[in-house]
């Protein structure tokens, strides 16, 4: 079975200070972890992916998120966060063993005040 | 990536009465789902839509309630069946492109209320 936690609710940050959502997962194989982001009344939108490789991953709008194996962490970050980054978070995680199914973290709300 | 539309975006339906979905994705893929957002809520996927085949439905989602078409590698429908209020939310279709290794990427969502 896999399992996804977002620990907190909601962030709360200025804009110009660095923005962390966390999340820890568990699956019997492989990890695929995945952060997404939800604008209100849109579709989710892929921010990125860890599959092998580099702990650091690099994705869109200068997000990156860092795997930690020890941890079973895959917090994902911002140097310095913007208004617009206000939206929701999601954390996914697939068994590399099976095709397809993500498993969602229930979701952080960040919020960016100027 | 691929681009992903769905139809209707939102609709307010009756209790009772059945409301079926639409996914279009602009080009072939290798799977496709069907997840919800309830209100406040993360995404709970309901059912992997099989091209040429039924579908495979996730514990506590059944094919009489959530009868689900895929007749080809592009499309694919959703029906919420005998509607009642707790089947307000949102319906999102996904995709994944060929590779294991790749990500979903999902469509708009269509907001449901039933009243």
């Amino acid at each position: 079975a896999q399992s996804v936690a977002q620990p907190e609710d909601q962030v709360n940050v200025a804009e110009g200070n660095p923005l962390t959502v966390k999340c820890t997962y568990s699956v019997s194989g492989n990890p695929y972890l995945f952060w997404y982001v939800q604008y209100p009344n849109r579709g989710l939108q892929f921010l990125l992916k860890y599959i092998t490789g580099d702990n650091l991953v690099k994705g869109s709008y200068g997000f990156e998120a860092e795997f930690n194996k020890s941890q079973t962490s895959f917090h994902l970050k911002k140097p310095s966060a913007l208004v617009s980054d206000s939206a929701l978070y999601f954390c996914a995680v697939r068994d590399g063993d099976s095709w397809g199914k993500l498993q969602f973290g229930a979701g952080t709300q960040v919020v960016v005040t100027p | 990536s691929a681009v992903i539309s769905q139809k209707p975006s939102r609709d307010i339906c009756q209790r009772g009465t059945s409301l079926t979905i639409q996914c279009q994705v602009d080009s072939q893929v290798t799977m496709m789902f069907w997840y919800r957002q309830q209100p406040g809520q993360s995404l709970t996927l309901i059912a992997t839509a099989n091209q040429g085949s039924e579908a495979t439905y996730e514990s506590g989602f059944v094919i009489d309630k959530f009868p689900i078409s895929r007749p080809n590698l592009t499309f694919s429908t959703l029906t919420v069946s005998n509607m009642s209020p707790e089947d307000s939310s949102i319906y999102l279709c996904s995709v994944q492109t060929r590779g294991v290794y790749n990500e979903q990427f999902f469509g708009p969502g269509t907001r449901l209320t039933v009243l």
